[in-house]
């Protein structure tokens, strides 16, 4: 059985950097992608960008000058940091399982993410 | 990036109805589509993924279809449980994009 927990600070005034952990429990760690995925309140799902164990990213072209995404795997963890956080970064942000590696190419993967983290509300406010 | 436009927005049904929601890609994303379902206040949920494999644990009644650009979710007999928004996911290019979504209520 898969679980992923999410934790990490959930008001920030604008300027600062989000910060977010992700642990995955069960399951393999090291043949999956493992990405960030955020929702504005009441609106759809926007991908963040995602990583490998062997630390390799993809990042959303439009947040990629403000994303960082690590990977811990002694802890089976990954993180996301967003610098210079706005109001329009106020979000349900969620961890979740991407695709399999071996399903994927340079730039397609066959499958979406299908265990998600419990989802943290971020918002920024001053 | 490419886009992905759901229709219809929003839609009312019944129990025991026939749904289709459809997913067009503003490119031709061969069958790199994958479709979840949302409930308030909860993580989306992955049912069909490369277009017509139904995700593991989800019922039969769900079930998707096409390739290249047009792409259909159906449920074939609606449950009370399956009033939901319903997302689709391209994954042929970065960044994955999501539909607007399509919220499916109860008539």
């Amino acid at each position: 059985q898969v679980q992923l927990q999410q934790w990490g600070a959930g008001l920030l005034k604008p300027s600062e950097t989000l910060s977010l952990t992700c642990a995955v429990y069960g399951g393999s760690f090291s043949g999956y992608y493992w990405s960030w995925i955020r929702q504005p309140p009441g609106k759809g799902l926007e991908w963040i960008g995602e990583i490998n164990h062997s630390g390799s990213t993809n990042y959303n072209p439009s947040l990629k000058s403000r994303v960082t995404i690590s990977v811990d795997t002694s802890k089976n963890q990954f993180s996301l940091k967003l610098s210079s956080v706005t109001a329009a970064d106020t979000a349900v942000y969620y961890c979740a399982r991407g695709a399999l590696l071996r399903y994927c190419s340079s730039t397609s993967c066959l499958g979406g993410p299908d265990y998600w983290g419990q989802g943290t509300l971020v918002t920024v406010s001053s | 990036d490419i886009q992905m436009t759901q229709s219809p927005s929003s839609l009312s049904a019944s129990v025991g109805d026939r749904v289709t929601i459809t997913c067009r890609a503003s490119q031709s994303i061969s069958s790199y589509l994958n479709w979840y379902q949302q409930k308030p206040g909860k993580a989306p949920k992955l049912l069909i993924y490369a277009a017509s494999s139904l995700q593991s644990g989800v019922p039969s009644r769900f079930s998707g279809s096409g390739s290249g650009t047009d792409f259909t979710l159906t449920i074939s007999s609606l449950q009370p449980e399956d009033f939901a928004t319903y997302y689709c996911q391209q994954s042929y290019s970065t960044p994955p994009t999501f539909g607007q979504g399509t919220r499916l209520e109860i008539k």
